[in-house]
């Protein structure tokens, strides 16, 4: 099992609502990442990190945020949750150029 | 950009028999990475194996291999022997070189061992 954990792991919560998933590695990995799972299963990219104070938009538009204070933990905060936004949510970690990402357990976001 | 396919949705092989799954992309990239991910019902991702695409031969982890077609840009992933905990969602993975180690996703292929 990899090092890297999201809580909660199910969350249901009623539109309008902010919320924050949260991630943690303790692997010391730079590299951070959020894909979000469609029901369908398929895999995008929504916002990844080099680094301490780096945050960057991936190839699927998402109107989540996140940051990254410490190297550790990188947060995904939506600051009005609707039913759109119904999906799971994949934090993953990496360290070296080319070599394989590290997954969470995932965190299944439903809004009602 | 790049696109990866994966043009099995859902596959079923018996216990202990040989399974192959597909996977083709489409990269303008000269070198580059190829995942498989497996995702078992409500567990983690984990990688099964990695493919660097310089690299000719093909990569083995016990019981899985991929077959590397450079020229075709295929990457097909074979597990031999397969059991019942072989059952999950795979993933097939494409990583540019030099772009921070971000990955493009096939849409998956469920995979059940029946025994």
């Amino acid at each position: 099992e990899a090092d890297i954990y999201q809580t909660p792991r199910y969350l249901v919560i009623g539109t309008g609502k902010k919320i924050t998933l949260e991630c943690s590695q303790t692997m010391g990995h730079d590299k951070m990442y959020w894909y979000q799972q469609d029901p369908g299963m398929e895999l995008h990219l929504i916002h990844y990190s080099y680094g301490v104070n780096s945050t960057e938009k991936g190839d699927l538009s998402s109107e989540s945020t996140v940051s990254r204070i410490r190297t550790e933990h990188f947060p995904l905060t939506l600051e009005s949750a609707r039913p759109s936004h119904t999906s799971q949510y994949l934090c993953a970690s990496s360290r070296a150029p080319g070599t394989e990402a590290f997954f969470g357990q995932g965190t299944r976001l439903t809004v009602v | 950009a790049q696109t990866v396919t994966q043009s099995q949705p859902e596959m079923s092989v018996q216990e202990a028999e040989t399974v192959t799954l597909s996977c083709t992309y489409d990269t303008s990239e000269s070198n580059y990475y190829l995942f498989w991910y497996k995702q078992p019902p409500s567990r983690q991702m984990i990688l099964v194996i990695r493919q660097e695409a310089y690299k000719q031969q093909n990569a083995t982890e016990n019981r899985f291999s991929v077959n590397f077609q450079k020229a075709a840009k295929s990457f097909s992933l074979k597990i031999s022997d397969s059991q019942l905990g072989d059952t999950a969602m795979y993933f097939c993975a494409f990583m540019k070189e030099h772009a921070g180690n971000m990955l493009t996703f096939g849409g998956g292929t469920r995979l059940m061992v029946k025994p």
